[in-house]
């Protein structure tokens, strides 16, 4: 089952502009990963955030963590061409941390 | 940083025959790793958890008969696609975990397999 809901599930921005994207999930976490997809390409970890931070930046990408509301959002700012992909929220669990993905946001960043 | 090398890239085979789908860890040594399945435009959805040297543990609905899983070493995780069926087609992809810690570490992906089963 799904842990995280991203959105928007797609979202198309000008190059230059800034995007913003979403991601909710459900249960308690000890942190929370943003990832990248490039089109028929394997993912790409981007940044994690841990539960008791509420900010972290890494160059242009800001990512939130609100426990109380079980949410988290990614900021990409002064978006490029080549930041078009699918960004994923992921939280690890279980026994074995095992990873479990958001649906995902397709940003298009049109030139 | 931690690679991991996953082929083939992409694999076109006949119903009724079996694929496998390598996934390596190359420099460092993965105890878990984790085969994914994903539909176009979806997202991953987690098939399998392998540990090196024991079963490995299949998600509710994966079945275990179709899609085997072997870890025999701490660098070396594959999947077998067994008679598959043109249901099977689809993007599969591998990810390592390893280390003392998740903070060494964290999660390294495959760049992924496409199969299609005609």
């Amino acid at each position: 089952s799904q842990q995280g809901e991203e959105d928007p599930q797609a979202l198309s921005i000008q190059e230059g502009e800034n995007a913003t994207m979403n991601c909710s999930y459900k249960t308690s976490i000890n942190n929370l990963q943003w990832y990248r997809q490039n089109s028929g390409r394997g993912l790409v970890h981007l940044i994690l955030i841990r539960s008791n931070e509420r900010e972290k930046h890494s160059g242009r990408l800001r990512v939130t963590l609100d426990t109380s509301k079980k949410s988290s959002s990614l900021l990409i700012t002064a978006s490029r061409a080549a930041d078009t992909a699918s960004y994923f929220c992921a939280t690890p669990g279980g026994s074995n941390y095992k990873l479990t993905f958001g649906k995902g946001t397709l940003l298009t960043v049109n030139p | 940083g931690a690679v991991v090398s996953q082929h083939p890239s992409w694999v076109i085979c006949k119903s009724g025959t079996s694929v496998k789908i390598e996934c390596r860890s190359l420099d460092f040594q993965a105890t878990t790793m984790f085969w994914y399945r994903q539909f176009p435009k979806q997202s991953l959805m987690l098939m399998a958890t392998s540990n090196e040297g024991s079963k490995a543990t299949y998600e509710q609905g994966v079945e275990k008969d179709k899609f085997l899983i072997n870890h025999a070493s701490l660098t070396l995780s594959t999947l077998t696609v067994t008679s598959a069926h043109p249901e099977d087609s689809s993007f599969y992809i591998c990810s390592a975990r390893g280390g003392l810690t998740f903070g060494t570490y964290g999660y390294t992906f495959g760049s992924g397999t496409r199969l299609t089963v005609v």
